[in-house]
């Protein structure tokens, strides 16, 4: 089965700060990137897909370099409530089969 | 209000006991998946089905068992041969691939979880 690989941190940063995830993904043909976001003891929730030219939500910036084969997320002017575990996620393209998660890298932002 | 409902939030059983764990959704989604996630761990697919009356193994199915006899439910009963059954069950719906036009993967959209604890 496909990898996805995260740093699993935990990364603790101060408000205001910017902070930047990497993951690496080994299937060359996939072709979906996604990231989500888990809070303890909670479901994972979709945070944004990642597009080919990059894309931007608010203060979440995504980016995708399909020659390294790594997505990233940067967030800006980091909140209290952004505190979670942000899980990389990539479909896995050998057919009709479903999405593959990394383990996730949590983040801890603090007052 | 669509959404996908996972019952109940929080199960405990006796060891040998099978147990069912509830999901349905009224997102009209094609595909359902079925993750444990243990403390500290990543999500691990048990099993998946793109369509009604068809599923797949994930990859770790033993001592698992699905059904998919309605589009809107995808039960996933523990049974007695699961070694290590405690743990925080998710199910997630999507719009499926198969006859699809789209060749890429769909976002998966999860329920609240059934924490299940074996004793």
């Amino acid at each position: 089965r496909k990898e996805v690989e995260q740093d699993p941190g935990p990364f603790n940063v101060p408000e205001g700060a910017t902070v930047a995830f990497n993951c690496t993904y080994s299937n060359s043909a996939s072709q979906s990137f996604f990231w989500y976001r888990q809070d303890c003891r909670k479901e994972p929730k979709l945070l944004m897909s990642v597009y080919s030219s990059g894309n931007e939500d608010g203060r979440f910036t995504a980016q995708l370099n399909r020659a390294s084969q790594y997505i990233s997320l940067l967030i800006r002017d980091s909140k209290l409530s952004d505190s979670a575990t942000y899980l990389c996620v990539v479909n896995d393209d050998s057919g009709n089969t479903p999405l593959v998660f990394g383990k996730g890298t949590r983040l801890s932002v603090i007052a | 209000d669509g959404g996908i409902t996972q019952s109940p939030k929080y199960l405990f059983r006796k060891e040998g006991q099978n147990v069912t764990l509830s999901c349905e959704q009224n997102l009209n989604h094609d595909a359902m998946y079925w993750y444990r996630q243990d403390p500290g761990q990543g999500l691990r697919l048990i099993y998946y089905s793109q369509i009604v009356n068809d599923f797949q193994k994930g990859d770790i199915a033993e001592g698992y068992s699905v059904s998919r006899e309605k589009k809107e439910s995808f039960p996933l009963t523990v049974t007695s041969a699961q070694k290590n059954p405690t743990a925080f069950y998710l199910c997630a719906s999507s719009v499926s691939r198969v006859g699809a036009n789209r060749v890429h993967g769909y976002e998966q959209y999860f329920g609240p979880g059934t924490r299940l604890t074996v004793t």
